[in-house]
């Protein structure tokens, strides 16, 4: 199994541009999740999705959307991109349906808006 | 008022001695409690997990969970250089959807 993959691994961006942060899991997990990592802080949650179909806000959602067509992929699309984007993007599954299930993270992509 | 706090650190064990790092959180609904290890550069990975009071032992790392307190601690015996990391707390809140992470304790461990 590969677990959790994300791509791309590193990404610049200019301010106004969009872009796609592509996130997949074969572990057959219901929730999926979306956070950001700035320097020497925890993890902020930006979305997720309890199955496919369904995604909710976390704790920073603006500048962000999400859809989850398939239990594998969650996408997370930045429109219109500022300097304050600039951080490390960290997307995680997990089976869900109980509360001794532990999140699994991908390798991350660290984005620069400039 | 955050969810998860830790102290940022860093915390300096020389190699060999145990390491105790601390963790509270504000939700006395939340269930579940978790601690990964974060590598400078690296994604987070899960050390080990918690979810009734007292220990929890696995190989030289011990969970300590206190509800009434809100408090949850990690300590690391036999401390290693390897061990030097940021350790982050997370707690599953009463609605398990969500997970909500503490900023993380360095850890510094002195060959």
């Amino acid at each position: 199994n590969a677990g959790v993959t994300q791509t791309p691994k590193f990404r610049i961006l200019k301010i106004g541009q969009s872009m796609t942060l592509q996130c997949t899991q074969d572990m057959n997990h219901n929730y999926m999740y979306w956070y950001r990592q700035d320097p020497g802080m925890g993890l902020k949650l930006i979305y997720y999705s309890v199955g496919a179909g369904i995604t909710d806000k976390g704790e920073v959602p603006n500048g962000y959307n999400v859809s989850r067509s398939t239990t594998e992929d969650f996408p997370l699309r930045l429109e219109l991109a500022a300097p304050s984007q600039t951080s490390v993007y960290f997307c995680a599954s997990s089976k869900g349906e109980s509360y001794n299930s532990p999140l699994h993270f991908g390798n991350g992509t660290r984005l620069t808006v400039t | 008022q955050k969810e998860v706090e830790q102290n940022s650190g860093p915390l300096s064990v020389p190699e060999g001695a145990i390491a105790s790092l601390n963790c509270t959180y504000s939700d006395r609904g939340s269930q579940s409690f978790f601690w990964y290890r974060q590598y400078s550069g690296k994604s987070p990975e899960l050390i080990m997990f918690i979810y009734s009071n007292g220990d929890k032992e696995d190989g030289r790392f011990t969970a300590q969970l206190n509800k009434a307190s809100q408090y949850v601690s990690l300590l690391i015996r036999d401390s290693q250089p390897s061990d030097s990391a940021t350790y982050l707390c997370a707690v599953n809140g009463s609605n398990f959807n969500k997970f909500y992470f503490g900023s993380g304790t360095k850890l510094n461990v002195k060959p």
